[in-house]
């Protein structure tokens, strides 16, 4: 497509539930970005991807956190046990960077998937 | 950690007014710096980035220079319009780090005709 594709883009759910959110990043990007935005926050950061596997996942807040990029393409945050403190707007980023390269490369958002947990 | 502080909002101005929207930050290396603009009801969007001391980024008559001895990257517009009114982001990153981002808390700019 041509930008990032969030879905769905506002979910609510009940306390103690699973959920999914998925990315679809900008065809032939390797590096791949999940943020979360609290009301009246900036993004903080929770993981990023290069190609399939997590480069980095020191901003994932517990263990209830998990995502997964199998083919290097789309990702999935899954949260377990959703409490009401995970309610926020989860922002995926997608960028050309390779692993290799010395330099800043630009980061496309996608709208957001708006998580509520009741 | 490296962090990002930016001034308060929201901020309110009248219609071809000057514009400053305060940023600084504290990073271990040598970071890029960049604002993201978020409209209403849109995603965020890069506005402009500088990638080293003494470079400025400009974008939509909005400028800002990345100054190393203060760490600052303030965001300047000399007219502002209506349609400028939106939650503006500063943020840093840096290659050695992935490239993942730190943002400030966002300042809101409303402006009035």
């Amino acid at each position: 497509g041509a930008g990032v594709s969030q879905t769905p883009s506002n979910k609510v759910t009940e306390k103690g539930k699973y959920v999914e959110l998925r990315c679809d990043p900008i065809s032939g990007h390797t590096a791949l970005y999940w943020y979360r935005q609290s009301l009246g926050q900036g993004p903080e950061f929770l993981i990023y991807f290069q190609g399939t596997g997590a480069a980095d996942d020191s901003g994932l807040p517990n263990d209830r956190f998990f995502a997964v990029r199998p083919e290097g393409s789309v990702s999935t945050l899954k949260i377990q046990r959703t409490e009401r403190g995970d309610s926020a707007v989860y922002l995926c980023a997608s960028s050309s960077k390779r692993g290799s390269e010395r330099e800043n490369t630009e980061a496309f958002f996608g709208q957001g998937t708006r998580l509520t947990v009741v | 950690g490296d962090s990002v502080t930016q001034m308060e909002g929201p901020v309110t101005l009248s219609e071809e007014a000057f514009l400053t929207i305060n940023c600084t930050y504290t990073a271990t290396g040598y970071p890029s710096l960049f604002w993201y603009v978020q409209y209403p009801g849109e995603g965020l969007q890069l506005l402009l980035k500088a990638t080293k001391a003494d470079d400025k980024g400009s974008n939509k008559g909005f400028e800002a220079t990345y100054r190393k001895e203060t760490t600052s990257f303030h965001l300047e517009k000399g007219s502002v319009q209506v349609s400028d009114s939106a939650v503006y982001f500063c943020a840093l990153s840096s290659w050695e780090y992935g490239n993942k981002l730190v943002f400030g808390a966002g300042t809101i700019l409303r402006v009035k005709s």
